[in-house]
């Protein structure tokens, strides 16, 4: 079945620091990839959407200049979390599709300390 | 907009008993509905779908009919067991402006069973 990597699972990281998260679908080529953000006990909040060679589709009140997207090839895309502040603390997940269905990475534990 | 409702948790249940975690949704034409399980400290996984009304999707025991006339799509599991302990969230997929699909997400009910 499809399989989507994300990693790393865990990252701590300082204030004002970048931290890059990375979303590869093993065996499949992703022509949409998505990014989302999980509050504790919450719902996952999509934050942006990208497709393979064109800039990242963001969601209302997602800033773009602090949450970079790249999604430069089929099976590759990234989320930089820049200067990170402990308010970004949060787990992340991406999503993976090739026009049909959805594999998720299993996350991203970030902390900002 | 696409929204989806589902009940609140935590939901506690005894080993075997019968679960039912209830969905509904707001949508423009005909989405696609989605149950995703989420353990703990992992991402989504998908559970079951289904793609058309009076559609049934069922994986591992679980079941939900894509009822149009309600706007529903419940969960259900006749017996459920220990290992079910997770957080199950209900989706629909929308179209996106720029084309493409995007799932829009319950808030998620988390099932806790004991022995």
């Amino acid at each position: 079945g499809a399989v989507v990597s994300q990693h790393p699972s865990r990252v701590i990281c300082k204030s004002g620091t970048s931290v890059k998260i990375e979303c590869r679908s093993l065996d499949f080529q992703a022509t949409t990839m998505f990014w989302y953000r999980q509050f504790p006990k919450q719902s996952l909040m999509l934050m942006a959407t990208s497709n393979e060679g064109s800039k990242a589709t963001y969601e209302q009140g997602v800033e773009k200049d602090k949450f970079l997207i790249n999604h430069a090839s089929l099976t590759l895309s990234t989320l930089t979390v820049t200067s990170a502040h402990p308010e970004d603390s949060s787990f992340y997940i991406c999503s993976a599709s090739a026009g049909v269905g959805y594999t998720f990475g299993s996350g991203t534990r970030l902390t900002v300390v | 907009g696409n929204s989806v409702t589902q009940m609140e948790g935590p939901v506690t249940l005894s080993e075997e008993a019968f679960l039912t975690i209830n969905c509904t949704y707001t949508a423009t034409g005909y989405p696609s509905l989605f149950w995703y399980v989420q353990y703990p400290g992992e991402g989504l996984q998908l559970l079951l779908k289904a793609t058309k009304a009076d559609d049934k999707g069922s994986n591992k025991g679980f079941e939900a009919t894509y009822r149009k006339e309600t706007t529903s799509f419940h969960l259900e599991k006749g017996s459920v067991q220990v290992s079910d302990s997770a957080v199950y969230f209900c989706a629909l997929s929308g179209r996106l402006t720029g084309g493409g699909n995007k799932l829009t997400f319950g808030t998620g009910t988390q099932l806790k069973v004991e022995l």
